[in-house]
């Protein structure tokens, strides 16, 4: 059974501080790891991929992906209340756009003004 | 990020009628598609995958007859559920994968009601 597993918190941070998210997948398989931002009510919002081991910043977000711990974390810097919503980690066998993603439950994040 | 729409937004239903949701990549061409089902306060669950020109593959447990999907085109999916019921009522969201793009962008959802 493939599985990924998060922390489905809620983790809360004040405003400012860094949020860290984690994510591990159970199947060695896996090419491609994905975090999604889902704000209630919304569907998911695509926020970084990452195919390779080591760390990914687009911004104020970081992935980070290490293969052999079957583990992949997203940081968040400088958050922001607008940051709160749950975050989903993703993980596919494929490319992301051809696999089937299987995803976590996701993780709740609240930043406190 | 690749643009995704769906439509309608939102419905309102009969019991035993059918409801038609359509889900359109706006940007690109989405040789595949994605289904999902949302409850509330619960995590998105895969209902089937379509390949343009091919018959969707459905997750154990999802009623192929219940839930017509068609990939006709690049651009278009659409997934139809059949003899609604009250318990069909969930956020149904697709998402779409394909040239140039290499990952899975969602659209916006469809909340159906079916009373």
């Amino acid at each position: 059974q493939k599985e990924v597993e998060q922390n489905s918190g809620p983790l809360s941070v004040p405003e400012g501080a860094i949020a860290s998210l984690n994510c591990t997948y159970s199947d060695r398989g896996s090419q491609s790891f994905f975090w999604y931002r889902q704000y209630s009510g919304k569907s998911p919002e695509l926020i970084m991929s990452i195919y390779s081991n080591g760390d990914k910043e687009d911004g104020r977000f970081t992935a980070q992906l290490n293969k052999a711990s079957q583990y992949v974390s997203l940081l968040i810097r400088d958050s922001q209340p607008s940051d709160s919503a749950t975050y989903l980690c993703a993980a596919a066998l494929y490319g992301g756009s051809q696999g089937n993603l299987i995803f976590g439950k996701g993780t709740k994040l609240s930043v406190k003004p | 990020g690749a643009v995704v729409s769906q439509h309608p937004s939102w419905v309102i239903c009969k019991s035993g009628t059918s409801v038609k949701i359509e889900c359109r990549s706006l940007d690109f061409q989405a040789t595949t598609m994605f289904w999902y089902r949302q409850f509330p306060k619960q995590s998105l669950m895969l209902m089937a995958t379509s390949n343009e020109g091919s018959k969707a593959t459905y997750e154990q447990g999802v009623e192929k007859d219940k839930f017509l999907i068609n990939h006709a085109s690049l651009t278009l999916s659409t997934l139809t559920v059949t003899s609604a019921h009250p318990e069909d009522s969930s956020f149904y969201i697709c998402s779409a994968g394909g040239r140039p793009t290499t990952e899975q962008y969602f659209g916006p959802g469809t909340r159906l009601t079916v009373t």
